[in-house]
């Protein structure tokens, strides 16, 4: 059973500080790794889709790096705004065509 | 344009009764998925199709029967609904399988009663 880990679970910040999430994932059969942001009443997007060990991605003050051989991804954002706030997710993609989500890392964000 | 289209996004319903979930997608896409959001608001997948043929099939009910007409839809049928089905579904395409970026449907909300 693959076992896909967010944290923390819940994150509440003010505007303007900078924050960082964690997805750990199984290490062995890697093949992908997702970040979803997902808004209130709204479906997911995606941020990210990462292969490579080493990877790092941005998009405007998104960011995320991938260490495949330890198992974990980190989401960052710098200077949070109010509109940042959702529920991030990730998502492993091992052999076997489907995506594991892990539970999300709900952000608030305080103006 | 909608990328990706379900019906309805409201369904309520009582225990016993059959309905379908319609999902469309217009972006080219040759994969299509159906998954549930359960009550701890994990995303599951439930099935896949690639270009009209099931790829994945996880461990659901078999009351849960996806047919897929050609690669632009998905539809859900559910026989015999029970208030356990209670969740909201959501239907995704993505290029290829599942190595690629998924794109998300707004959701169908089914309350089973």
């Amino acid at each position: 059973i693959l076992n896909v880990e967010q944290s923390p679970q819940s994150l509440h910040v003010q505007e303007g500080d900078s924050t960082n999430f964690t997805c750990s994932f199984p290490s062995s059969n890697f093949y992908a790794l997702h970040w979803y942001r997902w808004e209130t009443a709204k479906s997911p997007e995606a941020l990210f889709v990462m292969t490579l060990n080493g990877d790092e991605k941005k998009k405007g003050r998104i960011s995320a790096t991938l260490n495949t051989k330890e198992g974990y991804s980190y989401l960052y954002i710098k200077g949070s705004q109010p509109e940042d706030s959702a529920t991030y997710l990730c998502a492993f993609y091992s052999h076997g065509n489907k995506l594991v989500f892990g539970a999300g890392t709900i952000l608030r964000v305080k103006s | 344009d909608t990328a990706v289209s379900q019906t309805p996004k409201y369904l309520v319903t009582q225990m016993g009764n059959d309905k379908s979930i319609k999902c469309e997608q217009n972006l080219g896409h040759d994969t299509m998925y159906w998954y549930k959001q359960d009550s701890k608001k994990f995303l599951k997948i439930m099935f896949s199709y690639n270009n009209k043929e099931l790829i994945i099939n996880e461990t659901v009910p078999n009351r849960f029967s996806p047919k897929s007409p050609d690669k632009a839809h998905l539809n859900l049928h559910i026989n015999s609904l029970e208030l356990g089905d209670s969740a909201v579904y959501f239907c995704a395409s993505s290029p290829r399988q599942a190595r690629y970026e998924q794109y998300f449907g707004p959701g169908t909300r089914l309350t089973v009663t």
